[in-house]
């Protein structure tokens, strides 16, 4: 079946212009994530949405970062004002649950790769 | 909190050859599970194999296998007969049982000479 697809997979923007990047996740998914991987680093955790619920978004950087899953499957990764320091991979993944006791493994998409000048 | 420390920055292997990339972690939580990720230079993370802390086997899937040591905190990706398609960067990472997210290592890349 269809992986995680993300888009767009690049994107260039000027320092303070918003952006918004999609995350289709493998289809059933209720659980998706979002990571930002900075160049020569492994992914670094952002937020979590089970469902339509965002059940943690420790990870944001700042509140320019917002994400949303209105409808439980499709989700929009916002970066308000972008600044240099935003420019990164920013990968979704999703899995089949994350509840107490499961350790369903997590897809990954492609990644958007975000460059702010 | 969680941690995984990859020691390997870079690994050369020759094709054919096996090799093994080294993980540790460090974490407070009694159940976990640890992965292992690839990443070609297409930038795609791929999973290749998970372990489960209180699994009574190494995990073991097609050519890559995991050499879990509980006790010394290790979970080490072997990867036998190596083929220049697993030039890439390989990444282990740990999730708590109680937890969601997952938390990487800095990565090893491997590259497979002809």
């Amino acid at each position: 079946g269809a992986g995680v697809s993300q888009s767009p997979r690049y994107k260039v923007a000027k320092r303070g212009q918003d952006v918004a990047l999609r995350c289709d996740p493998i289809s059933g998914h209720v659980s998706l994530f979002w990571y930002q991987q900075a160049l020569g680093q492994g992914p670094e955790f952002l937020t979590y949405f089970q469902n339509e619920a965002q059940l943690d978004k420790s990870g944001l950087p700042s509140d320019r970062f917002f994400a949303e899953r209105p409808e439980g499957s499709v989700s929009t990764l916002k970066i308000q004002r972008t600044q240099q320091e935003d420019s990164a991979v920013y990968l979704c993944a999703s899995s089949l649950v994350v509840a107490s006791g499961s350790l369903h493994t997590q897809y990954f998409g492609p990644g958007t790769r975000l460059t702010v000048l | 909190a969680q941690k995984i420390t990859q020691t390997q920055p870079g690994m050369f292997v020759q094709e054919k050859e096996a090799v093994t990339l080294d993980c540790t972690y460090d974490t407070s939580d009694p159940s976990y599970g640890l992965f292992w990720y690839k990443q070609p230079s297409s930038g795609e993370m791929i999973f290749l194999i998970y372990q489960g802390s209180y699994d009574q086997q190494n995990a073991t899937e097609g050519r890559y296998s995991l050499n879990f040591q509980k006790a010394r905190k290790s979970a080490n990706l072997v990867i036998s007969a190596s083929q220049l398609g697993d030039s890439a960067m390989y990444f282990c990472a740990i999730r708590p049982r109680s937890g969601s997210r997952l938390t990487f290592g800095e990565g090893t890349q491997l590259t497979v000479n002809p």
